[in-house]
């Protein structure tokens, strides 16, 4: 079975630009997460979809982090206008749902110059 | 809101030994506690998880016991082995959503 699918794996942007990330679930999973780790951290969470409804946002930067999941399959994340703070690599989860084992991307690894 | 604290920070053994990793929430609706492992590049990868309703679960070298009282948890790896070299997270759930992990473990395991 296929799993999660995120691109790019790289990404170095300078501050006040515009990115964007892409998410592809795994098949049939109906909740989609987006975490945000920085070096040295734990995950955090800053968004879960449940099919493309939101589910939490509250830890989500809303002032300049916006995501979508459009047809409840693929997502993005986007983060306009990007701050040195946000460089980290931003993982992509899914579930079959929110109670079910999460399976993680490789990961998107921001560096903002 | 929930707070998960991890300890150690970085854990060193030797190859054959037992590590201990421990964890303590504050939310006592969290009923959900899973492990993670994470490698070098990976995204984290769930090894082991425990609801609210058990004390205890073992998977062949792992294991976690929950102390819903006290609030805490703790992962057990026995006969560790060079592989198990990586960062450990826990984390706590409340329902199907609120995921909090800790800080993470970086487990050393010297051949």
């Amino acid at each position: 079975e296929a799993g999660v699918a995120q691109s790019p794996r790289y990404k170095i942007i300078e501050k006040r630009q515009s990115v964007a990330f892409w998410c592809n679930p795994i098949s049939g999973h109906a909740t989609l997460y987006w975490y945000q780790q920085i070096l040295g951290q734990g995950p955090k969470l800053l968004i879960q979809f449940q099919n493309n409804g939101v589910v939490d946002d509250s830890q989500l930067p809303k002032d300049r982090f916006s995501a979508e999941r459009l047809k409840g399959v693929d997502s993005t994340l986007k983060i306009q206008p990007a701050k040195l703070e946000d460089s980290a690599v931003y993982l992509c989860a899914s579930s079959l749902d929110g109670d079910t084992e999460a399976f993680f991307g490789q990961g998107t690894r921001l560096t903002v110059v | 809101g929930e707070n998960v604290e991890q300890h150690p920070s970085t854990l060193s053994v030797q190859e054959g030994d037992s590590a201990v990793i421990k964890c303590t929430y504050s939310d006592s609706a969290s009923n959900y506690f899973p492990w993670y492992k994470q490698e070098l590049g990976k995204g984290p990868q769930l090894i082991i998880d425990i609801r609210s309703n058990v004390g205890e679960k073992k998977d062949q070298r792992i294991a976690v016991t929950l102390n819903k009282t006290a609030k805490h948890f703790s992962l057990h790896i026995t006969e560790t082995q060079p592989e198990d070299s990586a960062v450990y997270f826990c984390a706590a759930e409340r329902g199907s959503f609120k995921t909090i992990f800790g800080a993470g473990t970086r487990l050393f395991v010297k051949a």
